[in-house]
Formats: structure tokens, sequence, C-alpha cells
């Protein structure tokens, strides 16, 4: 149980176009999911929390504007990098909290396997 | 602030044993987890503590001293597949997930 997707698994954009990235969570729901960013032989970079029917939490730093985030259900949440540039280069991933799962410990987050954006 | 800190490389033979220290400066304490990531992949889960004491579960155990904001993931009977970036990540008083910034184990035949 607790399975969270993600879509695409890779994607290849031009510079100044959208990219979307999809996050699910497959056999739960998650009433907060997250998204995290990390550049080669980094550690994650938590970008911002999502919880879902209110506006995301931003980690200082990141542009709100640039990074749009939708949480409209308890099973999906989308990020948008819009007007992608080469330094939006990076492995985006998605987790998901399963608060009352059983079998899950407090507070725990369930990964999905990220998307790996290349802007060209 | 909040601090994390694990060494950024280790190196262990196949087959040996390797402990990977964590030691957390956190704003309040819910909870420590140990993760697993490969390279290119997402993190998955390995354990988590709340009380003191040694947590084991197969060939990995982990190890949390409150006291001293001090854990430690032990990896037995190493295997190749066991190369990876190990992260612990603790729980502080906001319930936010601080991560470390991981430690690249590396094991050699």
């Amino acid at each position: 149980g607790a399975v969270v997707s993600q879509h695409p698994s890779w994607v290849i954009c031009k510079s100044g176009t959208s990219v979307k990235i999809e996050c699910r969570s497959l056999d739960f729901q998650a009433t907060t999911m997250f998204w995290y960013r990390q550049f080669p032989k980094q550690s994650l970079m938590l970008m911002a929390t999502s919880n879902e029917g209110s506006k995301a939490t931003y980690e200082q730093g990141v542009e709100k504007d640039k990074f749009l985030i939708n949480h409209a259900s308890l099973t999906l949440s989308t990020l948008t990098v819009t007007s992608a540039h080469p330094e939006d280069s990076s492995f985006y991933i998605c987790s998901a909290r399963a608060i009352g799962l059983a079998g899950s410990f407090l507070y725990e987050q369930y990964f999905g396997p990220g998307t790996r954006l290349t802007v060209t | 602030g909040q601090n994390i800190d694990q060494p950024t490389e280790m190196t262990a033979t196949e087959g040996a044993i390797v402990q990977i220290n964590c030691t957390y400066q956190t704003s309040g304490f819910n909870g420590l987890f140990w993760y697993q990531q490969h390279a290119g992949e997402a993190p998955t889960f390995l354990s988590y503590n709340v009380l003191d004491g040694l947590e084991e579960k197969g060939r990995f155990s982990s190890f949390l001293s409150r006291s001293k904001g001090y854990s430690y993931l032990l990896l037995k009977e190493l295997q190749m597949k066991d190369s990876a970036s190990y992260l612990c990540a603790v729980i502080d008083s906001n319930y936010q997930l601080i991560w470390g910034a991981g430690t690249k184990l590396i094991i050699k035949p």
C-alpha cells in the first residue's frame, strides 16, 4: 500500500515553455503533499508544502509565481514550472503524508519515483 | 537554526559492517527517519525511531539517543546493491521533516 506516482517520469522542454508534473497517491488520501527538488549529488531540497484545498506554503527562496502548485483533491497535486530555463533542469520529487494510514508511521512521507526535467 | 549532520561519503567492503552517524539540532523532536536513495531514484523508507534504543530490521538497524541528539544506521553483511545515499531526517516541533544532506555509501568488492 501507500503508492505515490508521478507523471511524467522525464521531460525535455524548450526554454520559455511551461511544464506540468502530476503527483498522485494511488491507494490512500493525502491531505498533505510535498514537492522537492534535487540537483546532482545534492540532497533533497523542499520547495513547498501543499495542503488539499488551500494555497501551498513555499520555502524561502522558491518563487511561487514560477513554481505553481495546485492540490485540488486528496489524491492529486500538480507542480507547474512556468517559463522554464536551463537552470530549472533538475530532479523533481513529490511525497505524500499518509496520516492515519494503517501500517504507516506518524508523519511518514511516501515518495513518488521522481520526474527528471531537462530544459534546453 | 536547525541542523542535521552526516558524513558526506563512506566506503566499505562487501560483506562487512558499516555505521552511518547522524547528529541533529532541531526545534523539538517528533521522530527520526532513515531513507535510502539510489542514484536517479526517489528515497525509500528504511526505519523510524522515536524512542531511545535500537530498532532492528533484517540487515539494517537504527539507533537513537534523544539526549545526545544522535542516531546511527547500521548495515550488516554489506551487498553491492547497498551502494546508495542514506538520508537522515528529523521531524521537528512543527511536524516538518528536516533533511540531512545524505551520506553516499560506496561498497567495494
